[in-house]
């Protein structure tokens, strides 16, 4: 597609529930980043794929967030046993890797919104 | 920790006035960027600029690297600007976001 796209747009689940968000990166973008924004907040990293592999997760908040990205292309965030502190927009972006191994233009999806009851 | 600093946090603005927006940052980085969010939550690129000067049509940005600074320059503005400026700088595979400067352009 022309853009980076998210599926759900919304979701709304109760505590406790099991999660799946997706993200499909612009085509040919081998990056691909996973962030949450709370309200009035700047995103903030959680995972960063180079490939299909997991490069750098550090920014994830526990065991309980995972993401994979098994053909380096569509990646799914899952997040198990949810609680209300998840409930946030969960923003993907993808850009090309430059010969120098940096990151060029990251492009943004329009996000998820996770509300959790 | 890193720290990415964005000054001022609010911005009001009557239409046709400039304004500029900074971003310091406590590391060397990678890689800067310049987003809009807009009022429907939707980051929109605005400039790749690790270091240097670009312009495209009102906006414009420089980077100093060394100084750990950018700054982002809006001339003439109009009321779709408003909305929030993010500037997020690439420090060893993490990309990091300031905290933002909110703007609101009145006619």
């Amino acid at each position: 597609g022309a853009g980076v796209s998210q599926t759900p747009s919304n979701k709304v689940t109760e505590k406790g529930k099991y999660v799946e968000l997706r993200c499909d990166p612009i085509s040919g973008h081998t990056a691909l980043y996973w962030y949450r924004q709370s309200l009035g907040q700047g995103p903030e990293f959680l995972i960063y794929f180079q490939g299909t592999g997991a490069a750098d997760d550090s920014g994830l908040p526990n065991d309980r967030f995972f993401a994979v990205r098994p053909e380096g292309s569509v990646s799914t965030l899952k997040i198990q046993r949810t609680e209300r502190g998840d409930s946030a927009v969960y923003l993907c972006a993808s850009s090309f890797t430059l010969t120098s191994g940096s990151t060029d233009t990251q492009y943004f999806g329009p996000g998820t919104r996770l509300t959790v009851l | 920790g890193i720290q990415v600093e964005q000054s001022p946090p609010d911005l009001i603005l009557q239409e046709g006035a400039n304004s500029t927006l900074r971003c310091n940052f406590s590391d060397s980085v990678n890689n800067l960027q310049w987003f809009h969010q807009n009022p429907w939550g939707q980051l929109i690129n605005l400039f790749y600029i690790p270091s240097g000067t670009k312009q495209n049509g009102r906006l414009s940005a420089t980077t100093v690297a060394t100084e750990r600074y950018s700054l982002l320059y809006i001339s003439s503005s109009q009321t779709t600007d408003s909305g929030v400026y993010f500037c997020a700088v690439l420090i060893r595979n993490q990309f990091y976001f300031g905290t933002g400067t909110s703007l609101t352009v009145i006619p």
